[in-house]
């Protein structure tokens, strides 16, 4: 059974800081993983998307990557910002098949303080 | 639409009631999903629409659950004789199959608060 763990629970650094946050999965034959922002009362945002055969995606300050036969993510946030504080989630999906459900970790939540 | 949307966005009703939760999702996105996301829990799937048909129905929690989708679009989640576990927020999202990735976007989510 898929299992996805994420550390640490919550994060809580100055304004400017470089910052990881991590991802682990127990089963490494996965379709695909995902990085969301979830913030209060605005559901969740698609950040990063890293197809099984991919080693890293980047997207302006984030640079997610992908070790599938360790069973690890990583997020990568540079020159962290106020902005940037929320619960950021790792999703995983197992499969290529019809089944597309996804396997949530519980979250890393952010504080960046000014 | 521009993005997923959903209504109620909050949802307050008595222990025992019927309620009906509904999803619209991105205008020709073929693929649907349910999820419930409980206090302190992570994010828990609830089923999944291909089109009107549902392939995976494996996630919902009890047959007090059920959901239907009709004409490729709206989708709606009803719960039976709700009760207190039943609290929630229920987040829907949608993917397109002419994407390789299928990447699911969310909408807001309904909080459902059981008295």
């Amino acid at each position: 059974k898929q299992e996805v763990t994420q550390i640490p629970a919550a994060l809580s650094v100055p304004e400017g800081e470089n910052l990881v946050l991590n991802c682990s999965f127990t089963d490494s034959a996965i379709y695909n993983l995902q990085w969301f922002r979830q913030d209060p009362g605005k559901g969740l945002t698609s950040l990063l998307l890293i197809q099984s055969s991919q080693r890293e995606q980047t997207s302006g300050r984030l640079n997610a990557s992908l070790d599938k036969s360790s069973g690890r993510s990583t997020l990568y946030i540079a020159a962290s910002q106020p902005g940037d504080s929320a619960t950021y989630l790792c999703a995983v999906r197992p499969n290529a098949g019809n089944n597309r459900k996804l396997i949530w970790g519980l979250g890393t939540s952010l504080a960046v303080n000014p | 639409g521009a993005g997923v949307s959903q209504s109620p966005s909050n949802k307050v009703t008595e222990k025992g009631k019927d309620v009906e939760l509904r999803c619209d999702p991105i205008s020709g996105h073929t693929a649907l999903y349910w999820y419930r996301q409980s206090l302190g829990q992570g994010l828990e799937f609830l089923i999944y629409f291909q089109g009107n048909s549902a392939p995976d129905k494996s996630g919902l929690p009890s047959d007090r659950f059920s959901a239907e989708r009709t004409g490729g679009s709206v989708s709606t989640l009803t719960i039976q004789r709700t009760q207190q576990e039943d609290s929630a927020v229920y987040l829907c999202a949608s993917s397109s199959d002419t994407s390789s990735y299928n990447e699911q976007f969310f909408g807001p989510g309904t909080r459902l608060t059981v008295l």
